[in-house]
């Protein structure tokens, strides 16, 4: 079965630093993946996809993620933090068969420290 | 613009009401889909639909049902609220196969 992992339920970094978010997943299928990140008292936003073209995807806002089958991993990535990206982010993988359905991580809350 | 909208931000309804939360997309979407969110859990699939009258279990069914009669809108019906059902409760659509979902801005239920 499909399953993620987001490693740290919470990551502060200062504005202006790296910013790694960690996504693990776990399928029996060549899988989509994808990054929503979301504001307070908000729906979730689109990131980022893989969709198994490119391993290295450019998202919005200036976010990256780099899908690694060796590692099953697909962290997410921004070079410099800024205060608006505080927020949570969730990592999420298609389910199996062709239904669209989405497994998500628990979720990963960013605070971006001035 | 892709537009999911949930007819409410906020309700408070007390233990044992029937409560509906619907949810409506103007994209022409065959997916429609109903996740609860909770703190440390990240969003669990309470029930998806693939096509008008059609429905499928997720992983959290029990204490929930679910209605769509058009292929535009989908509810989410809880039959008897819980206190253990106050959530923030997602909707998402999408166009069949896998592609990704989009969101509604979420309905934050307290059941006291």
């Amino acid at each position: 079965a499909q399953s993620v992992t987001q490693l740290g339920s919470h990551v502060s970094v200062s504005e202006g630093a790296l910013v790694l978010l960690r996504c693990n997943y776990s399928s029996s299928v060549p899988p989509y993946l994808f990054w929503y990140v979301q504001y307070p008292n908000q729906g979730l936003q689109l990131l980022l996809k893989y969709t198994s073209a490119a391993t290295l995807v450019k998202g919005i806002n200036g976010f990256e993620a780099e899908f690694k089958k060796s590692e099953t991993s697909f962290h997410l990535t921004k070079p410099s933090a800024h205060m608006r990206d505080a927020a949570e982010y969730f990592c999420a993988v298609t389910g199996s068969g062709n239904t669209g359905k989405l497994i998500f991580g628990q979720g990963t809350t960013l605070q971006v420290k001035p | 613009d892709v537009k999911v909208t949930q007819s409410s931000r906020y309700l408070v309804k007390r233990t044992g009401e029937k409560v509906f939360l619907e949810c409506v997309q103007d994209m022409d979407h065959e997916n429609m889909f109903w996740y609860r969110q909770d703190p440390g859990l990240g969003l669990r699939l309470i029930y998806f639909s693939y096509d008008v009258k059609m429905k499928e279990k997720g992983d959290i069914p029990e204490g929930y049902s679910v209605s769509r009669e058009k292929k535009e809108r989908f509810s989410l019906i809880l039959e008897s609220a819980s206190t253990n059902q106050t959530s923030m409760y997602l909707c998402a659509s999408s166009f069949q196969g896998t592609t990704e979902a989009f969101f509604g801005q979420g309905t934050r239920l307290t059941v006291v």
